[in-house]
Protein backbone atom coordinates (compact mmCIF):
# COMPACT_ATOMS: atom_id res chain seq x y z
CA UNK A 1 0.00 0.00 0.00
CA UNK A 2 1.05 3.49 -1.26
CA UNK A 3 2.24 5.39 2.20
CA UNK A 4 4.21 8.44 3.37
CA UNK A 5 6.57 7.74 6.32
CA UNK A 6 8.38 10.05 8.56
CA UNK A 7 11.40 9.70 10.77
CA UNK A 8 11.71 10.25 13.76
CA UNK A 9 8.39 10.39 14.99
CA UNK A 10 9.16 12.03 18.33
CA UNK A 11 12.36 13.95 19.05
CA UNK A 12 14.21 16.33 21.37
CA UNK A 13 16.45 18.84 20.40
CA UNK A 14 18.00 21.70 22.55
CA UNK A 15 18.19 24.53 21.68
CA UNK A 16 20.83 26.07 19.15
CA UNK A 17 21.42 22.12 17.78
CA UNK A 18 20.70 20.91 14.25
CA UNK A 19 17.63 18.90 13.63
CA UNK A 20 16.68 16.96 9.83
CA UNK A 21 12.99 15.51 9.72
CA UNK A 22 12.60 12.87 6.73
CA UNK A 23 10.20 11.78 4.81
CA UNK A 24 9.92 8.59 2.59
CA UNK A 25 7.18 8.27 0.26
CA UNK A 26 6.14 4.68 -1.27
CA UNK A 27 3.02 6.82 -3.51
CA UNK A 28 5.42 7.87 -6.47
CA UNK A 29 4.23 11.37 -6.73
CA UNK A 30 6.12 14.21 -7.96
CA UNK A 31 4.95 16.67 -5.28
CA UNK A 32 6.15 16.58 -1.77
CA UNK A 33 5.48 19.01 1.27
CA UNK A 34 6.52 19.69 4.60
CA UNK A 35 3.46 21.19 7.07
CA UNK A 36 4.19 22.41 10.72
CA UNK A 37 1.09 21.86 12.88
CA UNK A 38 0.49 24.42 16.13
CA UNK A 39 -2.16 23.63 18.13
CA UNK A 40 -4.70 26.61 17.08
CA UNK A 41 -3.00 27.15 13.79
CA UNK A 42 -3.99 24.02 11.58
CA UNK A 43 -1.20 23.51 9.49
CA UNK A 44 1.11 25.81 7.82
CA UNK A 45 2.69 25.29 4.73
CA UNK A 46 6.91 25.30 5.35
CA UNK A 47 9.15 24.01 1.78
CA UNK A 48 7.55 21.95 -1.00
CA UNK A 49 9.26 20.69 -3.94
CA UNK A 50 8.01 19.32 -7.80
CA UNK A 51 10.83 17.17 -8.47
CA UNK A 52 14.01 15.73 -7.29
CA UNK A 53 17.16 18.09 -6.63
CA UNK A 54 14.47 21.26 -6.31
CA UNK A 55 12.31 23.06 -3.21
CA UNK A 56 10.32 25.99 -3.03
CA UNK A 57 9.35 28.12 -0.25
CA UNK A 58 5.91 27.55 1.46
CA UNK A 59 4.31 30.43 3.69
CA UNK A 60 6.48 30.19 6.68
CA UNK A 61 9.71 29.16 5.75
CA UNK A 62 12.19 30.98 7.70
CA UNK A 63 14.61 28.99 9.93
CA UNK A 64 13.91 25.79 8.12
CA UNK A 65 15.83 24.42 4.98
CA UNK A 66 14.45 21.57 2.64
CA UNK A 67 16.31 18.63 0.46
CA UNK A 68 14.44 16.50 -2.30
CA UNK A 69 17.77 13.96 -3.50
CA UNK A 70 15.05 11.93 -5.17
CA UNK A 71 11.55 11.70 -5.78
CA UNK A 72 10.65 9.48 -2.68
CA UNK A 73 12.85 11.54 -0.28
CA UNK A 74 12.18 15.12 1.20
CA UNK A 75 13.57 16.46 4.27
CA UNK A 76 13.36 19.59 6.36
CA UNK A 77 16.18 20.73 7.96
CA UNK A 78 16.27 23.10 11.44
CA UNK A 79 19.82 23.90 10.70
CA UNK A 80 19.66 26.20 14.99
CA UNK A 81 16.71 25.06 16.22
CA UNK A 82 14.55 27.22 18.30
CA UNK A 83 12.16 27.51 21.16
CA UNK A 84 9.43 28.58 18.88
CA UNK A 85 9.73 25.51 16.24
CA UNK A 86 8.47 23.01 18.66
CA UNK A 87 5.50 21.79 16.95
CA UNK A 88 3.99 18.60 14.73
CA UNK A 89 5.64 18.45 11.19
CA UNK A 90 3.71 16.49 8.74
CA UNK A 91 5.00 15.67 5.72
CA UNK A 92 2.50 15.12 2.65
CA UNK A 93 2.64 14.15 -1.33
CA UNK A 94 0.25 14.01 -4.11
CA UNK A 95 0.54 13.51 -7.78
CA UNK A 96 1.64 15.87 -10.61
CA UNK A 97 -1.25 14.90 -12.70
CA UNK A 98 -4.00 14.97 -10.15
CA UNK A 99 -5.45 18.14 -10.64
CA UNK A 100 -7.71 17.91 -7.60
CA UNK A 101 -4.75 18.49 -5.30
CA UNK A 102 -5.45 15.96 -2.59
CA UNK A 103 -2.74 15.17 -0.03
CA UNK A 104 -1.45 12.14 1.66
CA UNK A 105 0.15 12.74 4.81
CA UNK A 106 2.28 10.87 6.91
CA UNK A 107 1.83 10.07 10.59
CA UNK A 108 3.60 13.47 11.86
CA UNK A 109 6.94 13.52 13.38
CA UNK A 110 6.77 15.62 17.11
CA UNK A 111 9.65 17.86 17.79
CA UNK A 112 10.03 19.41 21.57
CA UNK A 113 13.12 21.91 21.48
CA UNK A 114 14.37 22.85 24.87
CA UNK B 1 -4.05 35.88 -1.19
CA UNK B 2 -6.13 33.37 -0.17
CA UNK B 3 -7.76 32.24 3.12
CA UNK B 4 -9.86 30.02 5.24
CA UNK B 5 -11.45 30.79 8.16
CA UNK B 6 -13.29 27.95 10.77
CA UNK B 7 -14.86 30.08 13.38
CA UNK B 8 -16.55 27.07 15.19
CA UNK B 9 -13.10 25.87 17.80
CA UNK B 10 -15.09 22.73 19.03
CA UNK B 11 -18.82 21.06 18.47
CA UNK B 12 -19.81 18.69 20.95
CA UNK B 13 -23.09 16.35 19.53
CA UNK B 14 -24.93 13.37 20.86
CA UNK B 15 -24.32 9.87 19.05
CA UNK B 16 -26.60 9.70 15.70
CA UNK B 17 -27.60 13.34 14.82
CA UNK B 18 -26.50 15.57 12.34
CA UNK B 19 -23.88 18.03 12.40
CA UNK B 20 -22.75 21.14 10.69
CA UNK B 21 -19.07 22.32 10.77
CA UNK B 22 -18.80 26.16 8.96
CA UNK B 23 -15.56 27.04 6.64
CA UNK B 24 -15.71 30.30 4.44
CA UNK B 25 -12.94 31.28 2.05
CA UNK B 26 -11.23 33.96 0.63
CA UNK B 27 -9.68 33.80 -3.03
CA UNK B 28 -9.02 35.87 -6.22
CA UNK B 29 -9.28 32.54 -8.31
CA UNK B 30 -12.30 31.57 -10.32
CA UNK B 31 -11.31 28.15 -10.07
CA UNK B 32 -10.41 26.00 -7.32
CA UNK B 33 -10.79 23.20 -5.30
CA UNK B 34 -12.32 22.91 -1.66
CA UNK B 35 -11.15 19.98 0.95
CA UNK B 36 -11.75 18.53 4.47
CA UNK B 37 -9.38 16.41 5.90
CA UNK B 38 -10.02 14.74 9.15
CA UNK B 39 -7.37 14.72 11.64
CA UNK B 40 -8.04 11.39 14.41
CA UNK B 41 -6.74 10.85 18.02
CA UNK B 42 -3.89 9.50 16.71
CA UNK B 43 -2.51 12.48 15.06
CA UNK B 44 -3.39 10.59 11.47
CA UNK B 45 -4.50 13.00 8.69
CA UNK B 46 -6.90 11.61 6.26
CA UNK B 47 -8.94 13.37 2.90
CA UNK B 48 -12.54 12.82 3.36
CA UNK B 49 -14.46 14.90 0.80
CA UNK B 50 -13.75 17.89 -2.20
CA UNK B 51 -15.72 20.30 -3.91
CA UNK B 52 -14.69 21.60 -7.42
CA UNK B 53 -15.85 25.59 -7.67
CA UNK B 54 -17.61 25.02 -11.16
CA UNK B 55 -19.66 22.30 -10.03
CA UNK B 56 -23.13 23.26 -8.43
CA UNK B 57 -23.70 19.85 -7.11
CA UNK B 58 -23.07 19.13 -3.38
CA UNK B 59 -20.26 16.83 -2.95
CA UNK B 60 -21.55 13.83 -1.27
CA UNK B 61 -19.13 10.66 0.02
CA UNK B 62 -20.50 8.13 2.54
CA UNK B 63 -22.13 9.78 5.37
CA UNK B 64 -20.40 13.45 4.45
CA UNK B 65 -21.84 15.56 2.51
CA UNK B 66 -20.64 19.70 1.99
CA UNK B 67 -23.13 22.70 1.77
CA UNK B 68 -21.39 24.98 -0.70
CA UNK B 69 -22.93 28.24 -1.32
CA UNK B 70 -20.24 29.67 -4.00
CA UNK B 71 -21.89 33.51 -3.20
CA UNK B 72 -21.36 33.38 -0.03
CA UNK B 73 -17.62 31.56 -0.07
CA UNK B 74 -18.82 29.18 2.19
CA UNK B 75 -18.34 25.28 2.40
CA UNK B 76 -20.28 23.54 5.43
CA UNK B 77 -19.11 20.02 6.52
CA UNK B 78 -22.36 18.05 7.14
CA UNK B 79 -22.01 14.76 8.78
CA UNK B 80 -25.20 12.56 9.21
CA UNK B 81 -25.94 9.75 11.61
CA UNK B 82 -23.01 10.33 13.81
CA UNK B 83 -21.41 7.98 14.84
CA UNK B 84 -18.28 8.26 18.30
CA UNK B 85 -15.45 7.72 15.89
CA UNK B 86 -16.27 10.60 14.07
CA UNK B 87 -14.54 12.48 17.24
CA UNK B 88 -11.94 14.60 15.58
CA UNK B 89 -11.01 17.59 14.37
CA UNK B 90 -11.45 18.51 11.23
CA UNK B 91 -9.79 20.98 8.66
CA UNK B 92 -11.22 22.74 5.56
CA UNK B 93 -8.96 23.39 2.99
CA UNK B 94 -8.59 25.36 -0.36
CA UNK B 95 -6.60 24.95 -3.13
CA UNK B 96 -6.48 27.52 -6.53
CA UNK B 97 -6.74 26.27 -9.45
CA UNK B 98 -4.89 28.70 -11.78
CA UNK B 99 -0.95 27.92 -12.56
CA UNK B 100 1.10 25.80 -11.81
CA UNK B 101 -0.52 22.48 -10.21
CA UNK B 102 1.50 22.51 -6.93
CA UNK B 103 -0.95 20.98 -4.76
CA UNK B 104 -0.41 23.62 -1.96
CA UNK B 105 -3.62 23.70 0.15
CA UNK B 106 -4.13 26.31 2.39
CA UNK B 107 -5.82 25.37 5.77
CA UNK B 108 -8.40 26.31 8.03
CA UNK B 109 -7.67 26.72 12.11
CA UNK B 110 -10.17 23.46 12.87
CA UNK B 111 -13.01 22.18 14.30
CA UNK B 112 -12.70 19.47 17.27
CA UNK B 113 -16.38 17.48 16.81
CA UNK B 114 -16.62 15.39 20.24
CA UNK B 115 -19.59 13.00 19.81
CA UNK B 116 -21.21 11.76 22.71
CA UNK B 117 -23.04 8.18 23.17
Amino acid sequence: EAAVTQSPRSKVAVTGGKVTLSCHQTNNHDYMYWYRQDTGHGLRLIHYSYVADSTEKGDIPDGYKASRPSQENFSLILELASLSQTAVYFCASSDAQCTTGQLYFGEGSKLTVL
Amino acid sequence: AQKVTQTQTSISVMEKTTVTMDCVYETQDSSYFLFWYKQTASGEIVFLIRQDSYKKENATVGHYSLNFQKPKSSIGLIITATQIEDSAVYFCAMREGTGANTGKLTFGHGTILRVHP
